[in-house]
């Protein structure tokens, strides 16, 4: 049981939006934490998406955007690509030595 | 570039011991706070343990502590993960992870490519 709560999966056509929600408490998201979101290919290690909230790295395309409120958080996909199918996971932080938490990840499939 | 790259995964018996290493080139490893992060076949990320830039502090994921033991050597830009007392649940692809700046919590910039532990009898 992941500390991070996210839908198993999601599923969009091409071209349309999906959002990714994942929802905290207030131990976490909630009090203030950062989330970072993770992309993962399949077959591939994860790379950061989304790190300080609402931060892309350079060559993460302004389709992907974050919206926050109160302990949750959402991911937005737009426009829609084949190669945006990947699992999706949020991580914050609980404030303690060992307080990493992760959500379950999220499959998105592109129709 | 950023380069970590995993060694000594296997396969071992339950009750055993492995020694993971990372060999990070491309960053100033030693300014850098390090973790390993584990994945368990078709599930989702976890962390396991991470390592301050000097090395004087370490912290565990209960599942794991007292039998895990994170070190790095600044002076060869490695980090390393003991891993004794092997379970069949430490199955896992093990990433090496190199951590962003905090500012509200920590945060993986930049992950290895993974070596997969295998506990079986």
């Amino acid at each position: 049981q992941s500390v991070l709560t996210q839908p198993p999966s999601v599923s969009g056509a091409p071209g349309q939006s999906v959002t990714i929600s994942c929802t905290g408490s207030s131990s976490n998201i909630g009090a203030g934490y950062d989330v970072h979101w993770y992309q993962q290919l399949p077959g591939t290690a994860p790379k950061v998406l989304i790190y300080y909230n609402t931060n892309r790295p350079s060559g993460v395309p302004d389709r992907f955007s974050v919206s926050n409120s109160g302990t949750s958080v959402s991911l937005a996909i737009t426009g829609l690509q084949a190669d945006d199918e990947a699992d999706y996971y949020c991580q914050s932080h609980d404030g303690s030595p060992n307080g990493w938490v992760f959500g379950g990840g999220t499959k998105l499939t592109v129709l | 570039e950023v380069q970590l790259l995993e060694s000594g995964g296997g396969l071992v018996q339950p009750g055993g011991s492995l020694r993971l290493s990372c060999a990070a080139s491309g960053f100033s490893f030693m300014n850098s706070a390090m973790s390993w992060v584990r994945q368990s076949p078709g599930k989702g990320l976890e962390w396991v343990s991470a390592i301050s830039p000097d090395g004087f502090r370490s912290y565990y994921a209960d599942s794991v502590r007292g039998r895990f033991t994170i070190s790095r050597d600044n002076s060869k830009n490695t980090l390393h993960l003991q891993i004794n007392g092997l379970r069949v649940d430490d199955t896992a692809i093990y990433y090496c992870a190199k951590e962003g700046t905090q500012i509200k919590g920590p945060w993986v910039e930049y992950w290895g490519q993974g070596t997969l532990v295998t506990v079986s009898s």
